[in-house]
């Protein structure tokens, strides 16, 4: 399928490295944040949240840090695979709001090489 | 379980013309959403049904409609094609309107092209 990652940002990394995506938000109030992935050709693929009483929440082999005073998020993957290569994007919005509330970022596409 | 699924995958129009695209939710879920994807940036959302009822609209001109039928599935349409639509449309379900409940759940898109 025809790739969605044409003039992101790349973050290239070794198999087996750990990888850390960053993502700036702008609205103060938010207070709900999410990850996706999208492959090439697929659609976005849910990985992670955080709401903002939390500042770190992990999964597997993610985690996810919430800087409010910054307006920073980032994913962190450890021992990058292959098939983790793909678009990587945040989310944020309101809480108790629906998902049309939701600002995406643009994204970042991660190249994992063998 | 299928997922969400959607229909045509690729789409190629030619300025004026009109496009519909196609989507249909995961079973269950009757909140559709959707979101124009343009190359560089971020999803942009759309259209929100439920229940078979417009519940809110994004930052689109009225050229950009859509509907939900009584089985969940729903329908975009793009009249007046323009050079700029050119992008990936993607549909997403959800079983619950809160985001505090659920997750969103997305197709693998449409391409639409305008030449």
């Amino acid at each position: 399928g025809e790739s969605v990652g044409l003039h992101l940002p790349t973050l290239s990394v070794q198999e087996g490295d750990n990888s850390i995506i960053n993502c700036a938000y702008s609205n103060s109030a938010s207070d709900y944040f999410i990850w996706y992935k999208q492959e090439s050709g697929k659609g976005p693929q849910f990985i992670i949240d955080i709401r903002s009483n939390m500042d770190k929440r992990q999964g597997q082999r993610v985690t996810v840090l919430l800087n409010k005073t910054v307006k920073h998020l980032s994913l962190q993957i450890a021992a990058t695979q292959p098939g983790d290569s793909a678009v990587y994007f945040c989310a944020e919005g309101p809480m108790n709001s629906g998902y049309s509330t939701l600002t995406f970022g643009k994204g970042t596409m991660l190249l994992v090489s063998p | 379980e299928a997922g969400v699924t959607q229909s045509p995958t690729h789409l190629i129009k030619t300025r004026g013309q009109q496009a519909t695209l196609r989507c249909s939710p995961i079973s269950g879920h009757t909140s559709v959403y959707w979101y124009q994807q343009a190359l560089g940036l971020g999803l942009q959302f759309l259209l929100w049904y439920d229940e078979g009822e417009e519940r809110n609209r994004g930052n689109f001109p009225p050229r950009f409609s859509g509907r939900q039928f009584p089985n969940y599935s729903s329908e975009l349409n793009v009249n007046a094609l323009e050079l700029e639509d050119s992008a990936l449309y993607l549909c997403a379900s959800s079983f619950f309107v809160s985001r505090s409940a659920g997750e969103l759940f997305f197709g693998e898109g449409s391409r639409l092209t305008v030449l």
